[in-house]
């Protein structure tokens, strides 16, 4: 049951370009969306989150943007930073219902070639 | 910045054995957490925990786990009768409020749990 996913496995971009990360989802009824970056050997850290009734959020060099009606979402990363080098990984939850578990994509690694 | 500790970071057991696995939540959070990783592949959920009792478990955490909340301040995962699909990084997480809120779950940084 993957309910959210990520299709690639891997992206590689220039430094001071944009990475653009995508991320589908099934289930229409979810209430927020975010993105978690995770370096090797070190727990996911949030990155930054959407809410179901917007459709885009901005924090400096990141920005999501969510389609409803394509139930996808897309982190832009610009400029691209050789730091920004590591696993992305979309989660989903819906609020206030049975579950209030995040539900994690497969990820995506990104890397920055300086 | 207050942060979700784990111990120990690396953990190497003997299949058929038991293990305990430590986490130190952020102490005004209210909902608790574990997930795991198997190497290459997604994160999985396998439980939260919340007014000392299991709210939601997935499939995977079966009688083979267990959660507990022995004092304020600890949250451990037991995993009785390792087995070698067990291996994995194991990530607690807390968060104040269901769900997480617009900032999800505080993460720790993870135990890795090989068993030989």
């Amino acid at each position: 049951d993957q309910q959210v996913k990520q299709n690639s496995p891997s992206l590689s971009v220039q430094e001071g370009r944009i990475s653009i990360l995508n991320c589908d989802y099934t289930n229409s009824m979810f209430d927020y969306f975010l993105w978690y970056k995770k370096y090797p050997a070190e727990g996911p850290t949030f990155l930054i989150s959407i809410s179901s009734i917007k459709d885009k959020n901005e924090d400096g060099r990141f920005t999501v943007f969510l389609n409803k009606s394509a139930k996808h979402l897309s982190l832009h990363i610009v400029p691209s930073q050789p730091g920004d080098s590591a696993v992305y990984f979309c989660a989903a939850y819906f609020y206030g219902g049975a579950t209030n578990k995040l539900i994690f994509g497969t990820g995506t690694l990104l890397a920055v070639q300086p | 910045e207050p942060e979700v500790t784990q111990t120990p970071s690396h953990q190497v057991t003997q299949m058929g054995q038991e293990v305990i696995l430590r986490c130190v939540p952020i102490s005004n959070h209210l909902y608790f957490y574990w997930y795991r990783q198997i190497l290459g592949q997604k994160v999985e959920f396998l439980v939260s925990f919340y007014n000392n009792e299991i709210s939601e478990k997935s499939e995977i955490f079966d009688d083979q786990f267990s959660v507990e909340r022995p004092d304020g301040s600890n949250f451990t995962l037991k995993i009785r009768s390792t087995k070698l699909e067990d291996s994995a990084m194991y990530f607690c997480a807390s968060s104040e409020a269901a769900g997480g809120g617009s900032s999800g779950y505080t993460f720790g940084s993870g135990t890795r749990l090989t068993v030989v």
